[in-house]
């Protein structure tokens, strides 16, 4: 799986949009891009996955760009409830594991 | 309710003692994986399996061992040979296709070795 690059720490307004950034460089042509979150001390939570085209639905936006070297993942109204480390992972096509990073600690402030 | 169960949710155990943590899935999910977190950091993956009875190693095997018997239970028994077993363990299911498709968490073992 290719490796994914994320800033450690983000801020956001709450009621703001919050835009976390992913680089993937080395993506391959088959692999998805996903993003999942955890809240302090829970499990990790799905949020959305795309391949090429932007994806949204109804927790998030994923807008990747046209050489997919990168995405954004986009939280339309950020709230509190909203802090969690977010984590961007790139899998091949067909069975494979998902290996995460130390992802983007989102904090989310009135 | 469909989903994924561990159990327990806190777990004390002595030096020195094997300790088995629970993971169900009623999702008819194929893969079960297990991940460890250490604090501030990521998950590691520590054993998967695509299917009954089958099962591979991840990248911090040593000192774990798995069965998968049934399609629903993947069990982790964190052996006495596993040096550093203080952490939050991490069980997750998915179907067995395609790369579009999510894993599933449960909500974890916090293993606290005195």
């Amino acid at each position: 799986d290719a490796k994914t690059t994320q800033p450690p720490s983000m801020d956001c307004a709450e009621g703001r949009a919050a835009n976390l950034p992913c680089n993937h460089s080395t993506i391959s042509g088959n692999e998805y891009v996903y993003w999942y979150r955890q809240i302090h001390s829970q499990g990790p939570q799905y949020i959305i996955h795309g391949l090429k085209n932007n994806e949204t639905n109804e927790m998030a936006s994923l807008i990747i760009t046209e050489d997919r070297k990168s995405s954004t993942l986009i939280l339309p109204h950020a709230t509190l409830r909203d802090t969690a480390v977010y984590y961007c992972i790139v899998r091949v096509k067909g069975y494979s594991t998902l290996t995460f990073g130390k992802g983007t600690m989102l904090l989310v402030s009135p | 309710d469909g989903g994924i169960t561990q159990s327990p949710k806190y777990l004390f155990r002595k030096e020195g003692q094997n300790v088995t943590l629970s993971c169900e899935q009623n999702l008819n999910h194929d893969a079960m994986y297990w991940y460890r977190q250490d604090p501030g950091q990521g998950l590691r993956l520590i054993y998967y399996s695509q299917i009954v009875n089958d099962f591979q190693k991840g990248d911090i095997a040593e000192g774990y061992s798995v069965s998968r018997e049934k399609k629903e239970s993947f069990p982790l028994t964190v052996t006495s040979a596993q040096k550093n077993p203080t952490a939050f363990y991490l069980c997750a299911s998915s179907i067995f296709s395609g790369g579009g498709t999510e894993a599933f968490f449960g909500q974890g073992t916090r293993l606290t070795v005195v």
